[in-house]
């Protein structure tokens, strides 16, 4: 089992629309999230972080984590054609590094 | 530009020779992370360091590949004896080091190596 998951995409979505991007961590003392976006052939942006269970709101991102379950989401709302970009989900152990899943790639249809 | 610089963008070497890749930190930050990712693959762990220490190297391939964080200057990643399988893009990223999980990692544009 992989540290990380993201189911790979392409996630396809008409502008406008919502956006979820989900992820699954198997270490149960992973202990803070982010999601970084990457365009082809850029480098990683973070776009958000999580520590806590609940929802974060920042503009128009929703991060969702709940530890029970292991899982971490990113609602994007109003989706736009740039936001088609590949979403990487981090995890934060405790060893400072971060453990990357595979990346999800979005698609806005305009 | 306060942000994390790397350079050089793009490296090309033949097998059998050195690359060097350079990473300065954001403003205010003294731990620098070195990141792989291959092709069509995500990004892997390669080496944590603050100034002068390496401080998790367990994501670094046991031979050929080394790299540092010197009191002065950029931190260098060193890959020695390139082979074809070495090319990659990688990323350093920086943080402040904050004492706990919420120490957050910024990274630079990533240096693309090709190996002939």
């Amino acid at each position: 089992q992989k540290e990380v998951e993201q189911n790979s995409g392409p996630l396809s979505v008409p502008e406008g629309a919502i956006a979820s991007l989900n992820c699954t961590y198997s270490d149960r003392g992973s202990q803070s999230f982010f999601w970084y976006r990457q365009y082809s052939g850029k480098s990683p942006e973070l776009i958000m972080f999580i520590y806590s269970n609940g929802d974060k709101e920042d503009g128009r991102f929703t991060a969702q984590l709940n530890k029970a379950s292991q899982y971490v989401s990113l609602l994007i709302r109003d989706s736009q054609p740039s936001d088609s970009a590949t979403y990487l989900c981090a995890v934060n152990t405790g060893r400072r590094a971060l453990t990357f899943g595979s990346g999800t790639r979005l698609q806005v249809q305009p | 530009n306060a942000g994390v610089m790397q350079n050089p963008r793009h490296l090309v070497r033949r097998r059998g020779q050195e690359a060097r890749l350079r990473c300065s930190p954001m403003k205010g930050h003294s731990h620098v992370y070195w990141y792989r990712q291959l092709p069509e693959e995500g990004l892997k762990f390669m080496v944590y360091l603050q100034k002068e220490n390496i401080i998790d190297e367990s994501g670094m391939p046991k031979e050929r590949f080394s790299a540092e964080f010197p009191k002065e200057g950029p931190s260098i990643l060193r890959i020695q004896q390139v082979v074809r399988g070495d090319s990659a893009a990688y990323f350093c990223a920086s943080s402040s080091g904050t004492p706990d999980s919420t120490d957050t990692q910024y990274f630079g544009p990533g240096t693309r190596l090709t190996v002939l």
